[in-house]
């Protein structure tokens, strides 16, 4: 069990450009979640996935956030023409969705800089 | 709506020094009470999860403790390795949604 992964782990990137990010979840955990946080703050619920599909998103969540989860496996987090205001660290975390069971374990985190 | 409002914001403790964690809850229909641990510039780590009333769990120096309103993260005889922040979250029925607390920050002092 190697964990959540994420990469990149920093990304640094100008106004108006769009970004991606990946998160691979801990093989077999069909439970795959996107966040958001600042400085300061706890995470932001962003997205929810139950295998391939979308199941959950935040109200909150701009129409410039897209996330995926094609095969069930991976999943990938897009923000289109990046603000100064999205710069935060972006968690991914799983869980293994057994009846019962709702411990999230979480990936390192993407940090992100919009200059 | 649901909410999670965790106190102190901050504590400092000497070295040995037990002391609690608070975490206050408004929720429809607790599905689960979640405490991680994050240090900085790190993902959280989790510790514990909580589904019912009188539920506890412990972990070394941490026992976790639920009521129908709030939960407490019991530190005992800390040392300075438990220095980092706690989080706290809850999930609530008809949702996938975590909502998270604040955090404490716990600096432990040798």
């Amino acid at each position: 069990d190697t964990g959540v992964s994420q990469d990149p782990r920093h990304k640094i990137t100008k106004r108006g450009q769009n970004v991606t990010f990946r998160c691979d979840p801990i093989s077999e955990h069909n439970r795959l979640y996107w966040y958001r946080q600042t400085l300061g703050q706890g995470p932001e619920f962003l997205t929810y996935f139950q295998n391939e599909a979308q199941l959950e998103k935040s109200r909150l969540l701009s129409d410039r956030f897209s996330a995926e989860r094609p095969k069930g496996s991976f999943s990938t987090l897009e923000i289109q023409r990046t603000e100064q205001g999205d710069s935060a660290m972006y968690l991914c975390a799983s869980s293994s969705g057994l009846a019962g069971v709702d411990d999230q374990y979480f990936g390192p985190g993407t940090r992100l800089l919009v200059l | 709506e649901d909410q999670v409002t965790q106190s102190p914001e901050a504590l400092r403790l000497q070295e040995g020094e037990s002391s609690s964690l608070n975490c206050s809850y408004t929720v429809s229909g607790l599905r689960g009470l979640f405490w991680y641990r994050q240090d900085p510039g790190k993902g959280p780590e989790f510790l514990f999860t909580l589904y019912s009333a009188g539920e506890e769990k412990e972990k070394e120096r941490l026992k976790a403790t639920l009521t129908k309103k709030e939960s407490f993260l019991h530190i005992t005889a800390p040392k300075p390795e438990d220095s980092a922040t706690y989080l706290c979250a809850v999930r609530g029925s008809g949702t996938y949604k975590y909502i998270f607390g604040t955090g404490t920050r716990l600096k432990v002092l040798a």
